[in-house]
């Protein structure tokens, strides 16, 4: 899998936007961006995927580089319950059935100021 | 709506002996995976299943082995319980869909303390 690179932790304050970075300068063109989000004491959460152009879901944006080397993932208005570590994650589309296994790297640790 | 459901939540063991940890995936599900994380340390794959075969193997060691049933719930066996196996073991479901699964949901996770 392509390896992808975080910042250990970021600190935001409460009620703004925040902007967590990922770098996948290998990326292959059959690669997918996920990004997963684990609370405190909970199971791994997704968050949302994309390919080549930006995406939006209820939860996130997704904001991906013209040539695919890095991805952001934006949170619009942050609250307390977005305190988490979040992992940028490659997948490669082409995988064989039920071998898309999800690599973390060492992801993202989000503190939210009140 | 339904989530993955892990069983039992708690679990303590002593050393040298055995856990069968259970995982009933989201209804229609039809892939299965199992992670384990450390204390500290990011959650790894040990294994999957996709309509009841091993789909693909991580670092799981020789003394954990894992299967899923008719029903698609998965258990995970673990033998020879070492103290390093103490961890939180996390099951994940999906459903291929069009190419490709994309999303996994994970249950809640199994707390496994070897004393």
């Amino acid at each position: 899998d392509a390896k992808t690179t975080q910042p250990n932790s970021m600190e935001s304050n409460e009620e703004e936007p925040v902007h967590l970075p990922c770098n996948h300068s290998t990326i292959s063109g059959t690669d997918y961006i996920h990004w997963y989000r684990q609370l405190p004491s909970q199971g791994p959460e997704y968050v949302i995927h994309g390919l080549t152009s930006n995406v939006n879901n209820r939860m996130a944006s997704l904001a991906i580089a013209e040539d695919r080397k890095s991805s952001t993932l934006i949170l619009h208005r942050a609250t307390l319950r977005d305190a988490a570590v979040y992992y940028c994650i490659l997948r490669d589309v082409g995988a064989n059935f039920g071998n898309e296994k999800l690599t973390f790297g060492t992801g993202t640790r989000l503190t939210i100021i009140p | 709506a339904a989530g993955v459901i892990q069983s039992p939540r708690h679990l303590i063991k002593e050393k040298r002996e055995t856990a069968t940890l259970k995982c009933y995936p989201i209804p229609r599900h039809d892939t299965v995976y199992w992670y384990q994380q450390g204390p500290g340390q990011d959650p790894q794959f040990l294994i999957s299943f996709y309509e009841k075969m091993q789909s693909d193997k991580g670092s799981i060691p020789d003394r954990f082995s894992a299967q899923q049933f008719s029903d698609y719930h998965s258990e995970l066996n673990m033998s020879s319980l070492e103290l390093g196996d103490s961890a939180l073991y996390f099951c994940a479901s999906s459903k291929w869909v069009g190419g490709s699964s994309y999303e996994q949901y994970f249950g809640p996770g199994t707390r496994l303390t070897v004393t």
